[in-house]
């Protein structure tokens, strides 16, 4: 089946670390973004990449890190420099222009 | 970016359509209308999305204003699945799409 995942679907971290979400999508998609929801609000984009080796910031990048050497895989970090990195962290793809976007089940991170 | 407005929550009876409203008064004439869907504690849905004309697909109809600065997106049959925050969205055709607060449907058996 294709689709795409993120692990883990629950993430617990000490303040100050660093932590690294997984996304994999198995749809030869080219397009590929990271999300964050806040309880009760929309989606934010953090960053996006349209391309392997390429990527954009998107409305909410500070604090946070990507990479995109393979075409299935656009890890996100969330650095220690996030001042509010407790949120639900959604991962998509998209073939190539927006129009139908893939979400993943999502990562919920608890910083404490 | 142009702006969606759409009511915070609507209520509807199971079995009976629901009409979704979304305005975008500033809506240039490269902005496509995209309808996502999204299930508490799950990623958003793709639901449907148009340009000018009416469209339909297994989900939903779109439904959009003849100068384009609205548009509703129409459930024909409501099903308790079909609960959901319901975001309309502008975006030009290769461009990133942004999330509003969307439309919290209830609905009831």
């Amino acid at each position: 089946d294709g689709g795409i995942t993120q692990s883990p679907k629950y993430l617990f971290r000490k303040e100050g670390q660093n932590v690294t979400l997984s996304c994999e999508q198995n749809l030869n998609h080219d397009a590929m973004y990271w999300y964050r929801q806040d309880p009760g609000q929309g989606l934010r984009l953090i960053y996006y990449s349209q391309i392997v080796n390429d990527f954009q910031k998107g409305d909410i990048a500070e604090g946070y890190s990507v990479s995109r050497e393979k075409k299935e895989s656009f890890p996100l970090t969330v650095t220690s420099a996030q001042k509010n990195p407790t949120a639900f962290y959604l991962c998509a793809s998209s073939l190539r222009s927006p129009s139908e976007q893939y979400f993943g089940p999502g990562t919920r991170l608890t910083v404490t | 970016d142009a702006k969606t407005t759409q009511p915070n929550s609507m209520e509807s009876n199971e079995e009976e359509p629901v009409h979704l409203p979304c305005n975008h008064s500033t809506i240039s004439g490269t902005d496509y209308i995209h309808w996502y869907r999204q299930l508490p504690s799950q990623g958003p849905e793709y639901v449907i999305h148009g340009l000018t004309s009416n469209v339909n697909n297994r989900m939903a109809s779109l439904a959009i204003a003849e100068d384009r600065k609205s548009s509703t997106l129409i459930l024909h049959r409501a099903t308790l699945r079909d609960a959901a925050v319901y975001y309309c969205i502008l975006g030009e055709y290769g461009n990133k799409l942004v999330f509003g607060a969307g439309t919290i449907l209830r609905v009831k058996s």
